[in-house]
C-alpha cells in the first residue's frame, strides 16, 4: 500500500530563515510525486510534479527535489505570505489508478 | 467562471437530513474526484469518476452517494450522516489518464458539520 509521511508536522520560521520540509514515501512504482500548498479555508493549490529521482523544480522561493525514498521542499528566504500547509502526494502504478495518496501535511508559519 | 467551483461553502445538517454537495469544473477535464479532509488526517479519497464512469469507490459508507451526470458536474448526496462525518469535502478534477500527472485542480471545499 502506498504511504506518505511528512515531517515536521509544524514549522515556525522567521522571515528570511531558510529551511526544508520532508516527504518520505513508499510506492509500488512511482508515476509522480506532487507538492501542494493549502491556505486555511481553501482547497490545495498545485505547486510541482516530480517524476524521477534526481529531478528538481523551482518556483519563486520554493525548490522541490526527489530521491528514490523522499522529497524535500526547500524554502529560501521565506516571507510571511509563504505561511500555509504544504501537502505531499504520490501516484503509483496501481492498475492504472488515477488516485493520489496524500501525507498529513506540514503547517508552515513565517513570522515577520 | 474558471477552475473548480463547489457549493455550498458551508453546510450544517442534522443526522436525519438529506443534502447534496455540488461541484462544477470549467477546465475541460474528464476525471473528477471527491476527497474528505479531517483534522490531523491525510486527505482521504472517496470516489473517482473518469469519463463519467465511477472507477473507484474507496470503501465509503452508503450514506454517501456520488453522481456524475456529465464530465463537468459532480454531486455528493448525503443522508443519515453521523457526527464523525463532519469534515471538509473537496472536489478535484484532472485530465485523465496521464494528465493527472500535471496535478489535480481542487475546489475550495464544502465545510460540513453534522449535528
Amino acid at each position: 500500500e502506498d504511504q506518505v509521511t511528512q515531517s515536521p508536522e509544524a514549522l515556525r520560521l522567521q522571515e528570511g530563515e531558510s529551511s526544508s520540509l520532508n516527504c518520505s514515501y513508499t510506492v509500488s512504482g512511482l508515476r509522480g510525486l506532487f507538492w501542494y500548498r493549502q491556505d486555511p479555508g481553501k482547497g490545495p493549490e498545485f505547486l510541482f510534479t516530480l517524476y524521477s529521482a534526481g529531478e528538481e523544480k523551482e518556483k519563486e522561493r520554493l525548490k522541490a527535489t526527489l530521491t528514490k525514498k523522499e522529497s524535500f521542499l526547500h524554502i529560501t528566504a521565506p516571507k510571511p505570505e509563504d505561511s500555509a500547509t504544504y501537502l505531499c502526494a504520490v501516484q503509483g502504478y496501481q492498475g492504472g489508478s488515477e488516485k493520489l495518496v496524500f501525507g498529513k501535511g506540514t503547517k508552515l508559519t513565517v513570522n515577520p | 467562471e474558471t477552475g473548480v467551483t463547489q457549493t455550498p461553502r458551508h453546510l450544517v445538517m442534522g443526522m436525519t437530513n438529506k443534502k447534496s454537495l455540488k461541484c462544477e469544473q470549467h477546465l475541460g477535464h474528464n476525471a473528477m474526484y471527491w476527497y474528505k479532509q479531517s483534522a490531523k488526517k491525510p486527505l482521504e479519497l472517496m470516489f473517482v469518476y473518469s469519463l463519467e464512469e465511477r472507477v473507484e469507490n474507496n470503501s465509503v459508507p452508503s450514506r454517501f452517494s456520488p453522481e456524475c451526470p456529465n464530465s463537468s458536474h459532480l454531486f455528493l448526496h448525503l443522508h443519515t450522516l453521523q457526527p464523525e462525518d463532519s469534515a471538509l469535502y473537496l472536489c478535484a478534477s484532472s485530465q485523465a489518464p496521464a494528465g493527472s500527472l500535471f496535478g489535480y485542480t481542487f475546489g475550495s471545499g464544502t465545510r460540513l458539520t453534522v449535528v
